[in-house]
């Protein structure tokens, strides 16, 4: 089965330092990973994601995640972090499906960030 | 503006009683979800619908009920049966890759939070 682990509930960092929220998974083949953000008493809003390709891969707000095969990560990074990045931050991942659906996308249990002024 | 809508954003149920969340989607999307979110749970999914007059059962389908007679419309009935309803809703649509395989990203609605009295 496939799974998903964020290993920090909490990440606190200064508002101008860099941000790296962790991220590991496991699943059957080659997998598809995403980042989530959600607002407080809102939806998730699509951050970015990896399907093939370069590891490295850049997504919304300045956000980028590296994809690490070898140690089955994915971790989200931003170089110079803004108050407005507080959020929760979820990572999912699902295995290629050929059906038009993405009803195995996993979701991990999210890591709160907050930036610090 | 495209999006998906959810409604109510608040509810307040008694034990015993039947409510039905409502979820639109103008984004001409053929799949459609419903997650439910528990504070330090990931996402987990409760129905989802591939298209019109078809839908399956999630990871937790047990006392929730669906229907998909309209492609914009795909309302969550949650039922006496559901032993713990007390949690925050979220419904999402799949934005399609256009490839074979699906790569898509979810949209999500702002959400609806029950609470059972």
């Amino acid at each position: 089965a496939q799974s998903v682990a964020q290993p920090e509930d909490q990440v606190n960092v200064a508002e101008g330092n860099p941000l790296t929220v962790k991220c590991t998974y496991s699943v059957s083949g080659n997998p598809y990973l995403f980042w989530y953000v959600q607002y407080p008493n809102r939806g998730l809003q699509f951050l970015l994601k990896y399907i093939t390709g370069d590891n490295l891969v850049k997504g919304s707000y300045g956000f980028e995640a590296e994809f690490n095969k070898s140690q089955t990560s994915f971790h989200l990074k931003k170089p110079s972090a803004l108050v407005s990045d507080s959020a929760l931050y979820f990572c999912a991942v699902s295995p290629p499906i050929s059906n038009f659906g993405n009803e195995k996308l996993t979701f991990g249990t999210g890591t709160r960030l907050t930036i610090i002024p | 503006d495209g999006g998906i809508t959810q409604s109510p954003k608040y509810l307040f149920r008694k034990e015993g009683q039947n409510v039905t969340l409502s979820c639109e989607q103008n984004l001409n999307h053929d799949a459609m979800y419903w997650y439910r979110q528990d504070p330090g749970q990931g996402l987990r999914l409760i129905y989802y619908s591939q298209i019109v007059n078809d839908f399956q059962k999630g990871d937790i389908a047990e006392g929730y009920s669906v229907s998909r007679e309209k492609k914009e419309s795909f309302p969550l009935t949650v039922t006496s049966a559901q032993k713990n309803p007390t949690a925050f809703y979220l419904c999402a649509s799949l934005r399609p890759s256009g490839g074979a395989e699906n790569t898509g990203e979810l949209f999500f609605g702002e959400g609806s939070r029950l609470t059972v009295l």
